[in-house]
């Protein structure tokens, strides 16, 4: 257990349906970054929330949004999914200043 | 601009041969490198950074300003050294996310 929790493990859900997922950082870390692996993409910097505000967005649609709540945990919500969003995503956390980041189980999200 | 370019995609080589897994960078700057495995589609785990200089699992990596490289080596591969390995870049400004290559998938063969 690397003390970033991720839920849920699974998801298949349909095209143009909205999900959220979730992740706990862990204990005392600020930052909470989102990636998305896929295979022809690979691992994509999606976002990251420190201390509860947005620091930095990478190759995150429009249609998808995070945040992260006062007790650090984050949320990705992917709405009007589509086949092509079909893929792992990660969340990642770091405490501030230090250089090791934290990966989260990933959940596997299949939209059909 | 941050990149990471790991030009092999799939690295097949046979128990007890040498490995080695490259990776190339692009920054305007000192980043700091990482390597990363992923198990059967697991989470990420740390295997090695540049600035700690340590051996993990028998492998190195040594960064090559010059050449702009931090390959990834062992003498002699194991069979479960077989996964997927990601080489990763953090920049000194900004967000300092991880700016990850594609990956190479390491086959170790009996």
């Amino acid at each position: 257990d690397s003390g970033v929790t991720q839920t849920p493990k699974h998801l298949i859900t349909a095209t143009g349906q909205r999900v959220t997922l979730r992740c706990s950082p862990r204990s005392g870390d600020l930052s909470v970054y989102w990636y998305q692996q896929s295979l022809d993409q690979g691992l994509q910097f999606l976002i990251q929330y420190y201390n509860g505000e947005e620091r930095a967005k990478g190759n995150i649609l429009e249609r998808f949004s995070a945040q992260q709540f006062p007790d650090l945990h984050s949320e990705l919500n992917l709405s009007s999914l589509e086949l092509g969003d079909s893929a792992l995503y990660f969340c990642a956390s770091r405490l501030q200043g230090a250089c090791g980041y934290t990966f989260g189980s990933g959940t596997r999200l299949t939209v059909v | 601009a941050q990149r990471v370019t790991q030009p092999e995609k799939l690295l097949s080589v046979f128990k007890g041969a040498p490995v080695e897994l490259k990776c190339n960078y692009s920054y305007s700057g000192s980043p700091e490198l990482f390597w990363y495995v992923q198990y059967s589609r697991q989470r990420l785990q740390l295997l090695l950074r540049h600035i700690s200089r340590e051996s993990i699992k028998g492998f190195t990596a040594d960064l090559n300003k010059g050449e702009t490289s931090f390959h990834l080596k062992k003498p002699f591969a194991q069979e479960e050294d077989s996964a997927m390995y990601y080489c990763a870049l953090r920049g000194w400004k900004g967000a300092q996310k991880l700016v990850f290559g594609q990956g190479t998938r390491l086959t170790i063969n009996p």
